[in-house]
């Protein structure tokens, strides 16, 4: 089954500076990359997610890029805010299979902190 | 409430209890998932329901036992459970093949669940 790696499981930066968080997948069938932001105490919500026909999407400070052929997907977040402070999770999938489902394998988390 | 809810929020039984985790979306979703989100691990998918029938079980112990009546509910019955299934049990939601390609997965708050 799909493995997901994600580095680091903690960063810290100063506002205003990027952060960057990296994950790496094992099945190359994967073709859906999501990242999930949680807030202490409340759930997962999406941020931002890319299917594996780009390389590259943006929205605003945030940005995730793909690179299928060595299997990894990375976070980008500039201008880094206090309220950035939180849980990624990055995950991958195959998407919609017929009877299968769509099952998401979860990286480990990376908690960063944005100190003023 | 909107989008995803789950009841109860907190939750402590003993190994001998039986016990049922209840979510409900209000979003219209064919497709719900149950998770299990552990201290430093990444969350772990339990189940996918799709349109009331179970399309994964990810190698879930029988203690754990899911039903889908209608594709607005979900619910998570637990009997006998061991100190090691204490944990957050998230609830998440999302179209269907059927419905269309969008794949996000749309948590509920979860239910904080601690086994004595």
């Amino acid at each position: 089954g799909e493995n997901v790696e994600q580095h680091p499981s903690t960063l810290s930066v100063q506002e205003g500076d990027s952060a960057v968080i990296k994950c790496t997948y094992s099945d190359s069938a994967s073709n859906y990359f999501p990242w999930y932001k949680q807030e202490l105490g409340k759930r997962p919500q999406l941020i931002i997610d890319i299917r594996s026909n780009v390389g590259e999407k943006k929205d605003q400070r945030i940005a995730v890029t793909l690179n299928k052929t060595a299997k990894h997907f990375s976070l980008h977040i500039t201008e880094t805010q206090p309220e950035d402070s939180a849980v990624y999770f990055c995950a991958a999938s195959r998407g919609w299979i017929t009877g299968g489902g769509n099952k998401l394998t979860f990286g480990t988390g990376t908690q960063l902190k944005v100190e003023l | 409430e909107t989008g995803v809810t789950q009841t109860p929020r907190h939750l402590v039984m003993g190994m001998t209890n039986k016990k049922s985790l209840k979510c409900e979306q209000h979003l219209g979703h064919n497709a719900m998932y149950w998770y299990k989100q552990s201290a430093k691990k990444p969350l772990e998918l339990m189940f996918v329901y799709s349109l009331e029938e179970r399309v994964e079980n990810n190698s879930v112990p029988s203690r754990f036992s899911p039903e889908c009546p209608n594709s607005s509910h979900l619910f998570l019955h637990l009997h006998t459970l061991q100190p090691e299934d204490s944990a957050l049990y998230l609830c998440a939601s999302s179209q269907d093949l059927i419905q269309g390609p969008s794949y996000e997965q749309y948590f509920g708050p979860g239910t904080r669940l601690t086994v004595t």
